[in-house]
Parts: structure tokens; C-alpha cells; sequence
């Protein structure tokens, strides 16, 4: 049982260049999340989706898209990268059941992006 | 909009030692989660609670619903308890976007 697969690790791109990080899930979790981590500040939802065809946005969801096509993958695209998107990037995901969106998060290892 | 605020930001303590670490949260809430964040990164949940008390090996988690706060205590700690301890408060009635992180408490367990 892998959990939660997120890749890649580490990235480097240049200003104005795009890129997809993928994440992948093998829970039959309904909701999935991609998260940023940045010093000093906490966690920071950028998108979320609560089931296959189905996303919205968080706090933080300019330049970046997502889509769901399936239950398990949850990709996230960089479209035109910024020196403000380096961060730590984070895919998380969870059971819905009856109380929605109080069940235990499970998080991807996490992807170190630096953009130059 | 709920704030989360954590306590104390840095922790350094030797082996074996009773550690608390605290979270404060400004609304009502309906869940409260402890996450545990390594230095590899990789980010673990410990405890998801709307009440009371859990335990878990050393780790113990509580959580006063009128106070609006939530400890994390860890009983005998040991070097490999040192990381990043990280607390999210969903609000009552809260969506899927509601979950407020706090900016976690770095903790150290000098052998």
C-alpha cells in the first residue's frame, strides 16, 4: 500500500517555464489537496477537489491549475513559473465519510521547488 | 477567520524530558489535527481530536473545547522525537477549504 506518491522530489525551473506535479493516491480517498509550505508561515491550500471532476480553489491558487479526472491522481501545473513559487509543495488526502472533512490528512514526501 | 497560533515556536530539551507543546485556535471548531513534519520533510498525522483526550505510545493529545486550545504532551522524549510538530483546527461547519495550520513548533531532543 503506497499512500500517498508525489513526484518529483526536487525541481528546478527557470521564470516562464511550465511543469505538472504529480500525485497519486491508492486510498479510494475522495479528497485530495495540494498544500505550499513556506518559511515562516503555515501550510497554505492552493487547490482541493472532493471527488473525480470536481476541484476548487484555496487560499493561495493563482498560476497554478489542477484537474481530476480520476480518484487517484491529483496533478497540480505550474503554467508560467515565478520566483514567487518556490516553496515546498505538498499533496495530501483523506476519507470524506459522513463528517466530511474531519478525517485524518495523509501527505505525499513532499517536492522542494526552486524557480530562477 | 480562524487563527492558529503555536507554542512555543522553538524547543530544545534533553532526553527523556516531559515535553508540551500548545495550540490556540479562535473559533469554534470541529476537528483539531497533530502532524509531526521529520527533517526529510515528509509530513505524518498523529492525532485528529474534537474532544478530550488520545493516546498513542508517548504522545498524548488534549484538547479544551471552551478554551479553544490543544496540548500535545510527549512523556520519556528521545532524540528521534525531534521535528516540526504542527497543529490544523477545521472550523465548526467548516469545507473542505476550512483547515488553518499554525506554523509549527520546532523541537530538539538533545541525547
Amino acid at each position: 500500500n503506497a499512500g500517498v506518491t508525489q513526484t518529483p522530489k526536487f525541481q528546478v525551473l527557470k521564470t516562464g517555464q511550465s511543469m505538472t506535479l504529480q500525485c497519486a493516491q491508492d486510498m479510494n480517498h475522495e479528497y485530495m489537496s495540494w498544500y505550499r509550505q513556506d518559511p515562516g508561515m503555515g501550510l497554505r491550500l492552493i487547490h482541493y477537489s472532493v471527488g473525480a471532476g470536481i476541484t476548487d480553489q484555496g487560499e493561495v491558487p493563482n498560476g497554478y491549475n489542477v484537474s481530476r479526472s480520476t480518484t487517484e491522481d491529483f496533478p497540480l501545473r505550474l503554467l508560467s513559473a515565478a520566483p514567487s513559487q518556490t516553496s515546498v509543495y505538498f499533496c495530501a488526502s483523506s476519507y470524506l465519510g459522513s463528517s466530511s472533512y474531519n478525517s485524518p490528512l495523509h501527505f505525499g514526501n513532499g517536492t522542494r521547488l526552486t524557480v530562477t | 477567520k480562524n487563527e492558529v497560533e503555536q507554542s512555543p515556536q522553538n524547543l530544545t530539551a534533553q532526553e527523556g524530558e516531559f515535553i508540551t507543546i500548545n495550540c490556540s485556535y479562535s473559533v469554534g471548531i470541529s476537528a483539531l489535527h497533530w502532524l509531526q513534519q521529520h527533517p526529510g520533510g515528509g509530513i505524518v498525522s498523529l492525532f485528529m481530536l474534537s474532544s478530550g483526550k488520545k493516546k498513542h505510545g508517548r504522545l498524548i493529545a488534549t484538547i479544551n473545547i471552551q478554551e479553544k486550545h490543544s496540548s500535545l504532551h510527549i512523556t520519556a522524549s528521545h532524540p528521534r522525537d525531534s521535528a516540526v510538530y504542527i497543529c490544523a483546527a477545521l472550523p465548526s461547519g467548516g469545507g473542505a477549504d476550512g483547515l488553518t495550520f499554525g506554523k509549527g513548533t520546532h523541537l530538539i531532543i538533545q541525547p
